[in-house]
């Protein structure tokens, strides 16, 4: 199994507040990658990383900020979180930006 | 617009039965293709993949995928299904000079015993 761990692994917090989630990763691969599971939505990509410090936006990032300071930790931030953002939250990477990517095992975020 | 997509969302077989899941996507060009499966409470692991080459891919767990241009499809098959296959399976697909993957929307596999 790729390297790549999630924390935490599970959170409640209430509307308003801000939250990090952190993803890790040991394999040295440069894209990394966050993204959103909810039922009947299938997964949709929020933001995603091509190198330290170079991000872009998925097809889902309103609400949501990344940063990237090391090649190995990726982070997602709710700058003020809602019930909206309930979800299970993935993280991936890949070696490049065609190759297979390998997931984390999940944080599942409930905002109350 | 590109997509990708997975006819049914929740497939029923018997065990020891054919398992067929059907995977369309929409490119001008031949894409890199992936299944994923997901089993409950847990992320995503990859099946298999096709990039280039060999058309019939074949991967973990005994399934395998055929590759077909003319039909723009990637279905994954297995021979005989398993209790332990009961899952979900997405299918995913890099799509022209995109970087970003294209999911579908997923295929939840029921094995009956």
């Amino acid at each position: 199994d790729a390297g790549i761990t999630q924390s935490p692994r599970h959170k409640v917090t209430e509307t308003g507040t801000p939250v990090t989630l952190r993803c890790h990763q040991t394999e040295n691969h440069r894209y990394m990658y966050w993204y959103r599971q909810d039922p009947g939505h299938g997964l949709r990509l929020i933001h995603y990383s091509y190198g330290v410090k170079d991000t872009d936006k998925g097809e889902v990032s309103d609400g949501y900020s990344v940063s990237r300071s090391k090649t190995e930790d990726f982070l997602l931030t709710l700058e003020s979180a809602t019930s909206s953002q309930t979800s299970v939250y993935f993280c991936a990477i890949s070696e490049n930006g065609r190759s297979e990517q390998y997931f984390g095992p999940g944080t599942r975020l409930t905002v109350t | 617009a590109q997509s990708v997509t997975q006819l049914g969302s929740h497939v029923s077989v018997s065990e020891g039965a054919l398992v067929l899941l059907r995977c369309n996507y929409s490119s001008s060009v031949p894409p890199y293709l992936f299944w994923y499966v997901q089993y409950p409470n847990q992320g995503l692991q990859l099946l298999l993949k096709y990039t280039t080459g060999a058309t019939l891919v074949k991967g973990i767990n005994g399934f395998e995928a055929e590759f077909k241009k003319s039909e723009t499809s990637f279905h994954l098959t297995k021979p005989s299904a398993h209790m332990s296959d009961a899952a979900e399976y997405f299918c995913a697909a890099y799509m022209d000079s995109n970087y970003q993957l294209i999911w579908g929307a997923g295929t939840k596999l029921i094995i009956k015993p």
